[in-house]
């Protein structure tokens, strides 16, 4: 069974639009780590955020914003006025179990300018 | 500077030569981990390691090997690759008991194998 959803598999918009990046996740243990990571054209993946299941405050970074609904199991991101840059796979991840991650299946947003 | 070394970044074999891409962190940790990431499937574990000599596999662990004689070398072996080993590969690191730390990932490797 899927352990994260990632509902979207792409999204395009045109350059200062908002995009919103679904996950929902599922787990039935009460600790446990969420990730965003970013995969560019270039390959390699970037670390974006970490958010523990007892923080469930949502955080800004920039333009990019996240919310943790623990309710919803859901951890959903987005970038405000998107750019050109931030055209990108991006992949949202569980971490469970001692040390593994459990990956979606990743959301392509396409970015025009 | 902390980071996971993979080596190399791309590869392009023939089916059947064995092959190993390497790993190595410099960070001395006790976690390692392989992941394979194919289009619509995000990435999957291939097999990890908790320590020297402990291997274990992971999600889809058949038709590669991993040794894990040192701490800081985790290398991923296809002893017989087939296409459909044509993936990109990615080697993971990351504290015992530091979830909160996170993983480092090294820069992947793109295997091509016809």
């Amino acid at each position: 069974a899927q352990k994260v959803t990632q509902a979207q598999t792409e999204i395009s918009v045109v350059e200062k639009e908002d995009v919103t990046l679904d996950c929902v996740y599922e787990t039935r243990d009460t600790t446990y780590y969420l990730f965003w990571y970013k995969q560019p054209p270039s390959g390699e993946l970037v670390f974006l955020i970490r958010r523990n299941s007892f923080d469930e405050q949502n955080e800004i970074s920039g333009r990019y914003s996240w919310n943790f609904q623990k309710s919803t199991s859901s951890f959903n991101f987005t970038i405000t006025a998107s750019q050109v840059v931030d055209s990108a796979v991006y992949f949202c991840a569980l971490s469970e179990e001692r040390d593994k991650l459990s990956f979606g299946a990743g959301t392509t947003v396409t970015v025009r300018a | 500077e902390a980071q996971v070394t993979q080596n190399p970044r791309y590869l392009i074999t023939v089916t059947g030569k064995k092959l190993t891409v390497t790993c190595s962190q410099n960070m001395n940790h006790e976690y390692m981990s392989w992941y394979r990431q194919d289009p619509g499937l995000g990435l999957r574990q291939i097999y990890y390691s908790m320590n020297v000599e402990v291997t274990d596999k992971g999600d889809v662990p058949e038709g590669y090997k991993v040794s894990r004689k040192e701490k800081r070398n985790f290398p991923l072996i296809l002893e017989s690759p087939s296409p459909n080993q044509t993936s990109l590969y990615f080697c993971a690191s990351s504290q015992l008991g530091a979830e909160e730390n996170g993983y480092t990932f090294g820069s992947g490797t793109r295997l091509t194998v016809v």
